[in-house]
C-alpha cells in the first residue's frame, strides 16, 4: 500500500454545488498532481502542486482550483459542479526535482464523485 | 504538449501466453516511463518503469523496452496469468519546471484461463 490516503472515498452532490476533495502525500513527497478519470479513460491531469504553488495545468477550467499545504497534503475544490464532472478523482504524490529525471508517482485511492 | 499512444485498446490473451503493449510518445524531453495495473475499482498501481538512461528492465515475468530514437516503449508480460487481468497505462513524464505526466489510453487485458 502507499502512504497516499484521501478522503473522501465516494461523494454526491447535486450539480451547481461546490466540492473539496482532500489528499495527503506519501511522507518525504513534496509534489502532488491531481487527476480526473471518467469511466473506461485514462487519468487526465488537472494540475501539479509543488512547494504550495501550482505548478502546471492540465486541459481545465478555472472552476477547478486546489491548494497545497505546508505539510504537502492537497485540496482539489471544484465549483459550480457540471454532470460531467462524474469522475473517479485520482492524487498522486511524488518527489520532483527541478531538471531532474522524472520520479514514481503514487496514487492514492482515489474519490468518487458523482454529481446528480 | 505531449501526446502518448497506447495500442491495443483491449487485449485478451490465453493463460500461459505472453501479453505485449506498446506505448509511443512525441515529447522527446520525456525520460521517465512507468507503466501502471489499474483493477477494476481500485487505483492504479505502479508496476514497472523504465528510466531514458536504460534500454531494459525486468522483473520477474513483467519486462519494459524503451527505445528513445523511435520514441517508444513497450510492456512485456509472460506466463500470464487470470490474475494479471485489469487495465494497464503507460505514462511519459518529463521534468523541467514540474514533472508533467501523461498517461496514454489503457489496454484493458483479459487473461482467459
Amino acid at each position: 500500500e502507499t502512504g497516499v490516503t484521501q478522503s473522501p472515498t465516494h461523494l454526491i452532490k447535486t450539480r451547481g454545488q461546490q466540492v473539496t476533495l482532500r489528499c495527503s502525500s506519501q511522507s518525504g513527497h513534496n509534489t502532488v498532481s491531481w487527476y480526473q478519470q471518467a469511466l473506461g479513460q485514462g487519468p487526465q491531469f488537472i494540475f501539479q502542486y509543488y512547494r504550495e504553488e501550482e505548478n502546471g495545468r492540465g486541459n481545465f477550467p478555472p472552476r477547478f482550483s486546489g491548494l497545497q499545504f505546508p505539510n504537502y497534503s492537497s485540496e482539489l475544490n471544484v465549483n459550480a459542479l457540471e454532470l460531467d464532472d462524474s469522475a473517479l478523482y485520482l492524487c498522486a504524490s511524488s518527489l520532483a526535482r527541478q531538471g531532474g529525471i522524472g520520479t514514481e508517482a503514487f496514487f492514492g485511492q482515489g474519490t468518487r464523485l458523482t454529481v446528480v | 504538449g505531449e501526446n502518448v499512444e497506447q495500442h491495443p485498446s483491449t487485449l485478451s490473451v490465453q493463460e500461459g501466453d505472453s501479453a505485449v503493449i506498446k506505448c509511443t510518445y512525441s515529447d522527446s524531453a520525456s525520460n521517465y516511463f512507468p507503466w501502471y495495473k489499474q483493477e477494476l475499482g481500485k487505483r492504479p498501481q505502479l508496476i514497472i518503469d523504465i528510466r531514458s538512461n536504460v534500454g531494459e528492465k525486468k522483473d520477474q515475468r513483467i519486462a519494459v523496452t524503451l527505445n528513445k530514437t523511435a520514441k517508444h516503449f513497450s510492456l512485456h508480460i509472460t506466463e500470464t496469468q487470470p490474475e494479471d487481468s485489469a487495465v494497464y497505462f503507460c505514462a511519459a513524464i518529463s521534468s523541467g519546471g514540474y514533472q508533467k505526466v501523461t498517461f496514454g489510453i489503457g489496454t484493458k487485458l483479459q487473461v482467459i484461463p
